[in-house]
């Protein structure tokens, strides 16, 4: 069964840090590329960033650029979210997802994000 | 990089036909087959259900078929039933390499 669990979520001050993680199971983590996508409460979904199956590629959303980044550790089947200089308006949902093996420039790289965690909750508060 | 635009809710009766557009620019959905669509139940984990247009993955029942026009992606559920209840997201690749979604669309089934 695949499965990616979220972690990491909590309440925190504004201008302080939070490092999410994202557990995979249940198929070869390495082979794969990640996205991370943030919901606000009531709000739509909202790409946040994404990493290449080799970490050599990685992409974030314009607004997020330079705060945000995101990373592996293949040997803990692991992706992470470091999120710096948190503001009112990161409290989200943070969902990790699956996304493509190979990168951009391989023939057959999917441009869509087919398993979901369940997600881990980041307030920003003081 | 604005998000897609979609309408904000639908309704529609059991067994009738509905579609939600999705509509972006000649930067994403106009310059792309790579529209994707996901289902999400309130309090749950989006679930992926149409991807590259019109593609449905092996677990997603055919009432559910996607197309695309110009710059402006559908999302056509068949013989709607109640669990088709739900809040529905477009999304696509850009020429920015990062992904876009729309706002959003809240399915009532009467």
């Amino acid at each position: 069964q695949v499965h990616l669990v979220e972690s990491g979520g909590g309440v925190v001050q504004p201008g302080r840090s939070l490092r999410l993680s994202c557990a995979a199971s249940g198929f070869i983590f390495s082979y794969y590329g990640f996205h991370w996508v943030r919901q606000a409460p009531g709000k739509g979904l909202e790409w946040v960033a994404d990493l290449s199956f080799d970490g050599s590629d990685k992409f974030y959303a314009d607004s997020l650029r330079g705060r945000f980044t995101i990373s592996r550790d293949d040997s803990k089947n692991t992706v992470y979210l470091q999120l710096n200089s948190l503001r009112g308006e990161d409290t989200a949902v943070y969902y990790c997802a699956r996304g493509s093996m190979g990168t951009r420039t391989t023939n057959n790289y999917d441009y869509y994000m087919d398993v979901w965690g369940k997600g881990t909750t980041v307030t920003v508060s003081s | 990089q604005s998000a897609l635009t979609q309408p904000a809710s639908l309704s529609g009766s059991p067994g009738q036909s509905i579609t939600i557009s999705c509509t972006g620019t000649s930067s994403d959905i106009g310059g792309y087959n790579y529209v994707s669509w996901y289902q999400q139940y309130p309090g749950k984990a989006p679930k992926l259900i149409i991807y590259d247009v019109s593609n449905r993955p092996s677990s997603i029942y055919n009432r559910f078929s996607g197309s695309k026009s110009d710059n402006t992606a559908s999302l056509t559920i068949s013989g709607l039933q109640a669990e088709d209840e739900a809040d529905y997201y477009c999304s696509s690749y850009t020429d920015s390499s990062i992904w876009v979604f729309g706002g959003g669309t809240k399915l009532t089934v009467l």
